[in-house]
């Protein structure tokens, strides 16, 4: 099983509609992101958790939310959905100690027509 | 605010060649410097982490260099092969509580039979 898995792997929605990318880890790590990537935009922070009761926002956080239910999951909400949302949603997880690397989930690629 | 910057944008070299992908930040007070490659359309597979207070690190036919000073990374591909097309990504990891990941936008490498 991968490290980081997120779900659906890639969703089509319709403007409007409220959709939710979920991510889950078994890498015992503390912290979680939501990054999404776009053609010449590169990755860009949405979110970030350092546990269950932080939340922080990144660089692009409007139009969306998100919940940690648990040290192991992070869920990425956009609540009415617009086209200028369909990219690439990556999640991403990260130690707190000196041996500080990231480990991304595969991706959730996220069209909204 | 950090900006990455990697050049070349797109590489193509022939099977068997040795080459280097280059890295540069803007500010030098980084945690650690980690390297991904990106397959058309999938995650980013985390490759090689230099901390801060090393110079390199290498994985078989791969070798990061790190100088903090100058602000510059180089990742260096030995005896490349076709397996090795992607996207390189390069991305600085902040110091502070933070430790935000700034990724540049990436050098696609075609290595040709």
């Amino acid at each position: 099983d991968a490290d980081v898995t997120q779900t659906p792997r890639n969703r089509i929605t319709k403007t409007g509609k409220r959709i939710m990318l979920e991510c889950s880890q078994t890498k015992g790590h503390d912290r979680m992101y939501w990054y999404r990537q776009d053609p010449g935009l590169g990755l860009r922070l949405i979110y970030y958790s350092f546990d269950v009761k932080d939340i922080n926002k990144g660089e692009i956080s409007d139009g969306y939310s998100v919940s940690r239910q648990a040290q192991a999951k992070f869920s990425l909400s956009l609540e009415s959905a617009i086209p200028n949302q369909t990219a690439l949603y990556f999640c991403a997880t990260s130690d707190s100690g000196i041996f500080y690397g990231y480990t991304f989930g595969s991706g959730t690629r996220l069209t909204v027509v | 605010k950090q900006e990455v910057t990697q050049i070349p944008a797109a590489l193509s070299v022939p099977e068997g060649e040795n080459l280097v992908l280059n890295c540069s930040f803007t500010d030098s007070a980084i945690y650690n410097l980690q390297w991904f490659r990106q397959d058309p359309g999938k995650g980013l597979t985390s490759l090689l982490l230099i901390q801060s207070s090393q110079r390199e690190q290498t994985s078989g036919r791969l070798n990061a260099s790190l100088d903090k000073s100058s602000g510059r990374s180089t990742l260096y591909i030995a005896a490349s092969q076709p397996g090795d097309s992607a996207t390189y990504l390069c991305a600085v990891i902040a110091g502070g509580s933070a430790r935000q990941l700034t990724f540049g936008s990436g050098t696609q490498l075609t290595v040709l039979p």
